[in-house]
Parts: structure tokens; C-alpha cells; sequence
């Protein structure tokens, strides 16, 4: 995806609501998705997969969403807390590669 | 579990010195990647090692960057005759043999060249 370089988007939410972050992918063809939370000097961690033959996967308070034909990701995170304050970025993967694209992120800030 | 771990942590240098970044994928992860990560930018490829197979080296910036995985397991990243511009985190991360599988990162390296 394209570098917003030190700007990423803001998404400033309530602790305790719902807190939705999107992703525009960029391969059609891609088939195999995650999310990643990436807090302040720690590696990326993962939070949740999805394949492209599901819609809609369910984890511990988060939500992944996939529309296929507007290569749309939305990750929903329930109940936000102030641990949740992180970049979160979406990476893909054609299953027939090994190489994935990564978005740039969306930080997260929890207001208490 | 045992996660991906790198070393060292943190690494100041400075210009024209050599460094080396290591990395220990989590055992039986045949697939190793590194990627670099500036400021506020997404996650840049660097190299591929998977198994025995010859490495994928087409994202090293430059002939200066250079990555060895001995034993099908720990890897090193070494960086020759360092620049500013390589102030950067250095992230790896290891995934199981098949595509379309999760990859799991370490901590970083968070490098900089004074």
C-alpha cells in the first residue's frame, strides 16, 4: 500500500466503545488475511486471520469483516479498552506466494 | 510457547561500522522473513529463507545488507559499512511451511546510525 509516511490515520475512540478499522486491500487474488496490533517499541502481534471463503470471523472481542468485491477489511474491536491503544495494520497473502502486503496502519488511541 | 526472538534489542552504531541483527524463529518454522520498518511507514521486505531452498534476497536495499540462516534456524542480518539512512527496526518473522499461513514476528532490532 502506499506510505502515508509519519502521518497515519487517527482513530480516537471512548474506552468502552466499539472502535472499527478498515482496510482497502490492494490483490484480488489475494486469499489469506491478518490483522496485527503493533503497540509502541513491541514487533507486530497477531490478533486474528480470516481465509476469503468466510465473510465474517469472530475472535475475544474482535471481529474480522471481508467484502470480497470491494476488497474491503474491517477489523471491529468490542468494548475498547485503553490497552488497546496500538497501529493495527492488515497484511494479505495470495496462498500460492509466499510474500505478503502490508497495509501502513491505523493507530488507535483510547480516550478514558 | 517460545515466540520469535531477535537480538539485540537495541543497537546504536556508528557510520561505516558493521552490525549484525540475529534472529530465532520458533522451532519448526521452516519459513524465516526480515523486513524493515521506518518511522511511521509499512513493513518493507528484505529477504525470504525457506528450508533448503535458495533465499528470495530481491528486497535487500543494497549489496551492503547481506543474511545467512544456518541450520535451517537462527538467522543473521548483517549490515556492512552502516548509513544513516539504515536507522530503521528491524523486524523478523517465522511462519510454518505452508503458504497462506500465519507469520509471527519477534520483537525488533531498532538500529541507529549515528
Amino acid at each position: 500500500g502506499e506510505s502515508v509516511g509519519l502521518h497515519l490515520p487517527t482513530l480516537s475512540v471512548q474506552e468502552g466503545d466499539n472502535s472499527i478499522i478498515n482496510c482497502a486491500y490492494s490483490n484480488s487474488a489475494s486469499d489469506y488475511f491478518i490483522w496485527y496490533k503493533q503497540e509502541s517499541g513491541k514487533g507486530p502481534q497477531f490478533i486474528i486471520d480470516i481465509r476469503s471463503n468466510m465473510d465474517k470471523r469472530q475472535g475475544q472481542r474482535v471481529t474480522v469483516l471481508l467484502n470480497k468485491t470491494v476488497k474491503h477489511l474491517s477489523l471491529q474491536i468490542a468494548a475498547t479498552q485503553p490497552g488497546d491503544s496500538a497501529v493495527y495494520f492488515c497484511a494479505e497473502n495470495h496462498s500460492g506466494t509466499y510474500k505478503y502486503i502490508f497495509g501502513t496502519g491505523t493507530r488507535l488511541k483510547v480516550l478514558a | 510457547g517460545a515466540g520469535v526472538s531477535q537480538s539485540p534489542s537495541n543497537k546504536v552504531t556508528e557510520k561505516g561500522k558493521d552490525v549484525e541483527l540475529r534472529c530465532d524463529p520458533i522451532s519448526g518454522h521452516t519459513a524465516l522473513y526480515w523486513y524493515r520498518q521506518s518511522l511511521g511507514q509499512g513493513l518493507e521486505f528484505l529477504i525470504y529463507f525457506q528450508g533448503n531452498s535458495a533465499p528470495d534476497k530481491s528486497g535487500l536495499p543494497s549489496d551492503r545488507f547481506s543474511a545467512e540462516r544456518t541450520g535451517g534456524s537462527v538467522s543473521t542480518l548483517t549490515i556492512q559499512r552502516t548509513q544513516q539512512e539504515d536507522s530503521a527496526v528491524y523486524l523478523c518473522a517465522s511462519r510454518t511451511a505452508g503458504f497462506g499461513e500465519t507469520q509471527y514476528f519477534g520483537p525488533g532490532t531498532r538500529l541507529l546510525v549515528l
